[in-house]
């Protein structure tokens, strides 16, 4: 059973760009979450989403930023107008249900984002 | 608001020696759940160990267990006959139901030195 996977692995953009994250969760998870780890930070939760729903985005900054997990395909991230403080590793994970009395999330390996 | 707190930015310990991480969180909330995550230099996290707060029996995983203190708010992770392949930063997590989400504490970097 293939884990969590995340594409592209590294990925560099200059400021003002867009960035488009990838996320693949497990086969038979419709639950997915994006986290955002700084340099020498914890992971900080940004938004949780199931297929086509965004459930909680309360971690997500107002502007440039927005998400989404259509019916097929893996979910998106995107960052419009990159600058050099968004530069940092995204995770995403994926759980089969929102309940963690049966269930876990699973990370992916992580996108670093790097801003020029 | 839930918080999760680890103080020990930093420790280490020899090779085949234990060594305790701290974490402490606030809440109101009831009923949640306690994870230990390792982030080991190839940045994937990597689930430790989980604890359920209606639990009184602390979890043990292999050479990982914890101690659960409820009322204290705290979670300390105890790794026994540490391993080179130990070596990681080792974050504390909270979930509750309503919640959605995990939320860690600022790590500590663990460095098993042979």
């Amino acid at each position: 059973n293939a884990g969590v996977m995340q594409n592209p692995r590294h990925l560099v953009r200059r400021r003002g760009q867009e960035a488009r994250l990838r996320c693949s969760p497990m086969k038979g998870h419709s639950h997915v979450y994006w986290y955002r780890q700084l340099p020498e930070e914890g992971l900080k939760f940004m938004v949780y989403l199931q297929k086509e729903n965004i459930i909680d985005e309360s971690g997500m900054p107002k502007e440039r930023f927005s998400a989404e997990f259509p019916k097929e395909g893996p979910s998106i991230l995107r960052i419009q107008q990159v600058v050099r403080g968004d530069s940092a590793a995204y995770f995403c994970a994926s759980s089969a249900t929102q309940l963690a009395a049966t269930d876990t999330q699973y990370f992916g390996p992580g996108t670093r984002l790097t801003v020029l | 608001a839930q918080t999760v707190t680890q103080s020990q930015p930093e420790m280490s310990v020899q090779e085949a020696e234990t060594v305790t991480l701290s974490c402490t969180y606030d809440t109101s909330e009831s009923n949640y759940y306690l994870f230990w995550y390792k982030q080991p230099p190839s940045r994937q996290m990597i689930l430790v160990i989980r604890q359920e707060a209606y639990k009184q029996q602390n979890a043990t995983e292999n050479r990982f267990s914890v101690n659960f203190q409820k009322a204290a708010k705290s979670f300390s992770l105890k790794i026994s006959d540490s391993q080179l392949g130990d070596t990681a930063m080792y974050f504390c997590a909270f979930f509750y139901n309503q919640g959605g989400k995990l939320i860690f504490g600022q790590g500590t970097e663990l460095s098993v030195k042979p």
